[in-house]
């Protein structure tokens, strides 16, 4: 069976400083990959999305890029953290049906 | 990309009966209705997907009028467990990648 992982579960950073959250999934292959982020409770804004390895889009301009190194690997990242990054960060993945399966979250402040 | 529209929030009694109606007026030939529920602090979790008349699994039921201009998710004799933000989505189960919309969803307060 497919399962998704992300990590960390929480995450405090100060401003300025560098992200990078990881996702990656299991049981599957060549999926569709999803960076979405929630600001409490408000729902779901997709940042970016992969359709293949090297293969980005964003969906928002922001300070943050995504990467793709793998095929079930997704990784979020920013260079310098803003106030208005906080959230909750999560990664997911669609098959052939376009049914997405997310990950368990990551809850980021920054301070 | 077709827009859904649905109720804020939603109270029901422990026990009942629970539907929760989609509007998608402008839903495209190809594009099949996608539930999903979400805990606080947790990823949506697919429920249910269906394209046309009534789609049933062990979590809930949907209903999709002929002219799927809107749906109908029905959960059976809820519990407080229930209680969460219900989303509906519409958009083509074809495979490659489809854009589809989170909106704010629907609060369901399942109260004792």
């Amino acid at each position: 069976s497919q399962t998704i992982h992300q990590w960390p579960a929480t995450l405090v950073q100060p401003v300025g400083s560098p992200l990078s959250l990881e996702c990656t999934v299991e049981g599957t292959s060549n999926p569709n990959l999803y960076w979405y982020r929630q600001a409490a409770g408000r729902g779901l804004q997709l940042l970016f999305y992969s359709v293949g390895i090297g293969q980005i889009s964003s969906e928002v301009p922001q300070n943050l890029s995504a990467s793709r190194p793998q095929d079930r690997q997704f990784i979020l990242s920013s260079k310098k953290l803003l106030l208005s990054d906080s959230g909750f960060y999560l990664c997911a993945w669609a098959n052939w049906g376009n049914i997405q399966y997310f990950g368990a979250g990551t809850r980021l402040s920054v301070l | 990309l077709a827009k859904t529209t649905q109720p804020i929030s939603m109270d029901s009694y422990e026990g009942q009966e629970v539907n929760i109606t989609c509007s998608h007026n402008n839903i495209a030939t190809n594009d099949y209705i996608t539930w999903y529920q979400q805990f606080p602090s947790q990823g949506p979790r697919f429920i249910i997907q269906g394209y046309k008349t009534k789609v049933t699994n062990e979590v809930a039921s949907l209903f999709i009028p002929a002219d799927r201009k809107s749906s109908t998710l029905s959960l059976p004799r809820v519990s407080l467990s229930d209680t969460a933000v219900y989303y509906c989505l519409v958009g083509e189960n074809s495979g490659g990648y489809q854009k589809v919309t989170f909106g704010t969803g629907t609060k369901l307060q399942v109260i004792p």
